[in-house]
């Protein structure tokens, strides 16, 4: 079956440092992967997405997260973290189920910026 | 850009209650979805939609049910409301290969 796992529930880094959420999905076709970010009280923002073509893929707010097929994993990273950046990460990955597309979502890891 | 407009952002109902979650998109996408979204948990699915009058089963439909009479919105009904039912509750649309685009969520209280 369809999984996503975030293996970190919650992350503290400082401000100015570096970032890399994990995300380790389980799908046996070619994945469609995505990261969404959720502000508290609001709804999820997607960050980028990965259909297919240059494993390296850019998104909004200057995040990128690499597709790594040989470890299932599209983990997400930033290099200087902005005070901003405090939120709930999720990653996804839509699939085919009876001929409908769906999407499975990670549990989420909270993100909390220090300074 | 998509707007997906959640016609509450708090709401607090008693248990027993019919309870109806609306939700309104402005970029004629076919595809509509419902999750709830419990800390721990992540996002589940409840009911989408396809189409117009077309509705599938989640994978957490149990207490739920849908409506889709217009394209552009899809309710989510709690029909008898219980207070498992506490939650946020998000909606989403989406077109083709695009992802998914969500509203803002109703934060859903039951007493």
């Amino acid at each position: 079956a369809q999984s996503v796992t975030q293996p970190d529930i919650h992350i503290t880094v400082s401000e100015g440092a570096s970032l890399e959420l994990r995300c380790n999905y389980s799908y046996g076709a070619t994945p469609y992967l995505f990261w969404y970010v959720q502000s508290p009280g609001q709804g999820l923002q997607l960050l980028l997405k990965y259909f297919s073509g240059d494993t390296l893929v850019q998104g909004i707010k200057g995040f990128e997260a690499e597709f790594k097929r040989s470890q299932s994993s599209f983990n997400l990273r930033k290099p200087s973290v902005h005070w901003s950046d405090a939120a709930e990460y999720f990653c996804a990955v839509r699939f085919y189920s009876g001929g409908y597309q769906k999407v499975t979502f990670g549990t989420g890891t909270k993100l909390q910026v220090i300074p | 850009d998509v707007k997906v407009t959640q016609s509450s952002r708090y709401l607090v109902k008693r248990t027993g209650e019919k309870v109806f979650l609306e939700c309104v998109q402005d970029m004629d996408h076919e595809n509509m979805f419902w999750y709830r979204q419990d800390p721990g948990l992540g996002l589940r699915l409840i009911y989408f939609s396809y189409d117009v009058k077309m509705k599938e089963k989640g994978d957490i439909p149990e207490g739920y049910s849908v409506s889709r009479e217009k394209k552009e919105r899809f309710s989510l009904i709690l029909e008898s409301a219980s207070t498992n039912q506490t939650s946020m509750y998000l909606c989403a649309s989406q077109t083709g290969n695009q992802p998914q685009h969500f509203g803002d969520g109703t934060r859903l209280s039951i007493l």
